[in-house]
């Protein structure tokens, strides 16, 4: 069974502050997905890491996915409170197979 | 704007009823899943579905629920006979491809509620 943990589950900062959060698994995925996910809403893709090692950024998120493909980190800079939310991860099987979710970081980002 | 749509966003039923939840592709796709998430808990997969057929399936997505494309566009899942249990938001989503290309997009859910 595949599992990926989040860390921290909850994260309370100032705006202004850097944050960053680890999602780890001791298996190694195809392609591991970022989701930001509002209430009562679905999950919204943010980013997909392919390759090991790789780093992508949007705007003030970056990625990274760990060289063995097991891990994956997102760090914000500057954060404002229009990031507070639910932020996922979810590492995806080989041959388009099922997606594994992280139980979610909640992030709250106080003025 | 979703890459696919659900319907209905939200369904009430009562215990031991059927009910089918339906997910409407924007345009042509070929791998599609059903996942839920039962309030405060993680998203959760139930099945995974490529050329009209079952590819894959959890321990959740047992006989009570079942999929099917019936007519080449909307994918639907239904569940026989409702559990208290059931009670969630299932999200349908659709996939690009095979092996790491995969990138799957989910539609905004239909919230079931099993009194």
């Amino acid at each position: 069974t595949q599992l990926l943990e989040q860390s921290p589950q909850f994260l309370s900062i100032q705006e202004g502050e850097n944050l960053t959060v680890y999602c780890n698994s001791s298996s190694v995925f195809s392609s591991l997905q970022w989701y930001r996910q509002e209430p009562g809403e679905g999950p919204v893709l943010l980013v997909t890491v392919v390759t090991g090692g790789e780093v992508k950024k949007l705007k003030r998120l970056t990625f990274q996915f760990g060289d063995a493909r097991k891990d994956s980190s997102l760090h914000i800079t500057a954060a404002q409170t229009g990031d507070t939310g639910l932020y996922l991860c979810a590492g995806v099987g080989a041959n388009a197979g099922k997606s594994t979710f992280g139980d979610g970081t909640t992030l709250t980002v106080k003025p | 704007e979703p890459e696919v749509t659900q319907t209905p966003s939200h369904q009430v039923t009562q215990m031991g009823q059927e009910v089918i939840l339906r997910c409407v592709p924007i345009s042509n796709h070929l791998y599609f899943y059903w996942y839920r998430q039962i309030l405060g808990q993680k998203v959760e997969f139930l099945v995974s579905f490529y050329n009209n057929e079952i590819s894959e399936k959890s321990e959740i997505f047992d006989d009570q629920f079942s999929v099917e494309r019936p007519d080449g566009s909307n994918f639907t899942l239904k569940i026989r006979s409702t559990k208290l249990e059931d009670s969630a938001m299932y999200f349908c989503a659709r996939g690009t491809g095979p092996g790491a290309k995969n990138i799957q997009y989910f539609g905004a859910g239909t919230r079931l509620s099993v009194l």
